[in-house]
Order: C-alpha cells, then sequence, then structure tokens
C-alpha cells in the first residue's frame, strides 16, 4: 500500500510566523500532491495542491515545494494567522495497480495538528 | 447543489450489528471514496471507486463492503460492527483526483 509519512504530528507557531510541514511518499501512479485543509468537526477542504510540471507552487500565503528526486514535497504557511488553525493533510495517488483503477486513489499523511497562536 | 450528502451523521451500534452508511453527490462525479479518521492516525483510506460498477480495496477494506450501483450513490455496509470500527467516517468524491475531492461532513459512529 501506498505509504505517505507526515510530519510533525503537531506545530506550534507564533502569529506571523512560518510554519513548515513535510510529507514523503513511495512510487505513485502520477504525480500529483496536494494539502488539505481540516476544521474541527468539518471535512477536509482542498488547500492547494501541485502537479508534475513544477517544482514549487505558491497560492497566497500558501507554499508547495516539491523534490521528485526524494519524493519529498512539504507545505509553507508565511505570516501564519490564528485562522490557519486547523488539521492539515497531505496526500498522494496510489501506485500502479494490476486491476488499473489507481487514478481513483488518493492516500493521505496522518495528519499535523497546527496551533497558531495571536 | 447539495454537494456530498452524508447520512446518518450520528450512530450507535452495538457489537456485531451491521448497518449501512450513505453517501450520495448530486456533481456526476466518477471517483468516490470512503475514508475513516481517528486520531493520530490521520484520514484511512477503506474502498474508492472509479465509476459506476467498478469498486476497489483502499488500506483498511476489512470488515466494510462497497457496491456502485449508480454514479450518485456509493453506500458502505459495515458487515459485524467491531469496537475497532469506531471512528469519523467520511465520503468524498471528485471528477477526476486532480480536481481535488469533495468531502461529505462526515458520520461518527460509536460500536459498544
Amino acid at each position: 500500500q501506498q505509504q505517505v509519512k507526515q510530519s510533525p504530528q503537531s506545530l506550534i507557531v507564533q502569529k506571523g510566523g512560518i510554519s513548515i510541514i513535510n510529507c514523503a511518499y513511495e512510487n505513485t501512479a502520477f504525480d500529483y500532491f496536494p494539502w488539505y485543509q481540516q476544521f474541527p468537526g468539518k471535512g477536509p477542504a482542498l488547500l492547494i495542491a501541485i502537479r508534475p510540471d513544477v517544482s514549487e507552487k505558491k497560492e497566497g500565503r500558501f507554499t508547495i515545494s516539491f523534490n521528485k528526486s526524494a519524493k519529498q514535497f512539504s507545505l509553507h504557511i508565511m505570516d501564519s494567522q490564528p485562522g490557519d488553525s486547523a488539521t492539515y493533510f497531505c496526500a498522494a495517488p496510489g501506485r500502479p495497480n494490476a486491476g488499473g483503477t489507481s487514478y481513483g486513489k488518493l492516500t493521505f499523511g496522518q495528519g499535523t495538528i497546527l496551533t497558531v497562536h495571536p | 447543489n447539495a454537494g456530498v450528502t452524508q447520512t446518518p451523521k450520528f450512530q450507535v451500534l452495538k457489537t456485531g450489528q451491521s448497518m449501512t452508511l450513505q453517501c450520495a453527490q448530486d456533481m456526476n462525479h466518477e471517483y468516490m471514496s470512503w475514508y475513516r479518521q481517528d486520531p493520530g492516525m490521520g484520514l484511512r483510506l477503506i474502498h474508492y471507486s472509479v465509476g459506476a460498477g467498478i469498486t476497489d480495496q483502499g488500506e483498511v477494506p476489512n470488515g466494510y463492503n462497497v457496491s456502485r450501483s449508480t454514479t450518485e450513490d456509493f453506500p458502505l455496509r459495515l458487515l459485524s460492527a467491531a469496537p475497532s470500527q469506531t471512528s469519523v467516517y467520511f465520503c468524498a468524491s471528485s471528477y477526476s483526483i486532480m480536481g481535488g475531492y469533495t468531502f461529505g461532513s462526515g458520520t461518527r459512529l460509536t460500536v459498544v
């Protein structure tokens, strides 16, 4: 099974600081690496994603860095705000499988609980 | 559009009972998945589907069955509930993995 290892498990930063969350993955059927954000009592929601043709993707204060050779990618949150306090999940597609359904499989990391203090 | 609708929102089962968690989407998405969320374990994939009639196992399929007879519905069946199946269950759908999954609001299941 696809393994997606996420760290740290929890993270506390001060308002205005930089939050960094890391993920490592194994072989995937294709290169697509999203980050999801989840608030208490809600389902996860897509935050930002990177596709195979770039090594970095930036949307506002959120940036994904992607290192294909190391099979790692990370989320950077610049100028962290208390409203960013949530659980963050990285995800990766499944490995190629004999049934040919791996293109529909998305495996998530263990999650990082981010707390931003005012 | 309602998005992804999961029912029920809360459920308490006794060990050995069976039940079906319902999931319906009105976005004509081909891809649907079931995840369970447990503290410290993240979101673990139970089963997924890439279209009507096509399902496959995820990381933790034991004790669960699925079927996909229509594009809209993807029910998850617990065959004989066990306390280890106490969890929050999320259903998600997408027109493409790269389009991002839309998640339902979850079903909190307790097995006693």
